[in-house]
């Protein structure tokens, strides 16, 4: 079974500051790396993703960092806020295909 | 939006039940999927579906079957339900072309 790895598993971070998640795998053939978020109570959602043909993705506060020579990509999210208090989760695999999922980081914002 | 819809919230069952999970989506996606969530485990894959009428085993396959006897609709039976399969179980669905996974809110099982 593929793995991937993901820390820490619990982060906490004040209001504003930079929260950093980070990934390794081990499939060298994978070429999808999305993060996922879930909030208490809900399903996962898709937050970001990224292709290995490029090494960085960002959409608003959130920016993934991928090294496709370390098999490592990171999840960064800037001015943290409270509302972004969730479990994030790591998932690498095929385009269009199932995916290997990361044991998840809780992350806490505080006010 | 895309809907994908667990029928169950939370189920209480016995050891040795027979135990349904129903899982629906309404935007015409070919693939779906069924995966467990453990606390310090991640999402676990037990089974996915390419198509109608087709399944290929997960990560975790053991003590679990599916059926998708229609495009919408991909189910996940527990013959005889044990302690260890108490667990969120969580359904997804993609369509081919984005890649992008869309969840249900999960049924938690409980079995005691």
């Amino acid at each position: 079974q593929q793995q991937v790895k993901q820390s820490p598993q619990s982060l906490i971070v004040q209001k504003g500051g930079i929260s950093i998640i980070n990934c390794a795998y081990e499939n060298t053939a994978f070429d999808y790396f999305p993060w996922y978020q879930q909030f208490p109570g809900k399903g996962p959602a898709l937050l970001i993703a990224i292709r290995p043909d490029v090494s960085e993705k960002k959409e608003g506060r959130f920016t993934i960092s991928f090294n496709k020579s370390a098999k490592q990509f990171s999840l960064h999210i800037m001015d943290s806020q409270p509302g972004d208090s969730a479990t994030y989760f790591c998932a690498a695999g095929h385009y269009g295909q199932n995916f290997v999922f990361g044991p998840g980081t809780r992350l806490s914002v505080l006010p | 939006d895309v809907k994908v819809t667990q029928s169950s919230r939370y189920l209480v069952k016995r050891t040795g039940e027979k135990v349904f999970l129903e899982c629906v989506q309404d935007m015409d996606h070919e693939n779906m999927f069924w995966y467990r969530q453990d606390p310090g485990l991640g999402l676990r894959l037990i089974y996915f579906s390419y198509d109608v009428k087709m399944k290929e085993k997960g990560d975790i396959p053991e003590g679990y079957s599916v059926s998708r006897e229609k495009k919408e609709r991909f189910s996940l039976i527990l013959e005889s339900a044990s302690t260890n399969q108490t667990s969120m179980y969580l359904c997804a669905s993609m369509a081919s072309y984005t890649g992008e996974l869309f969840f249900g809110e999960g049924s938690r099982l409980t079995v005691l």
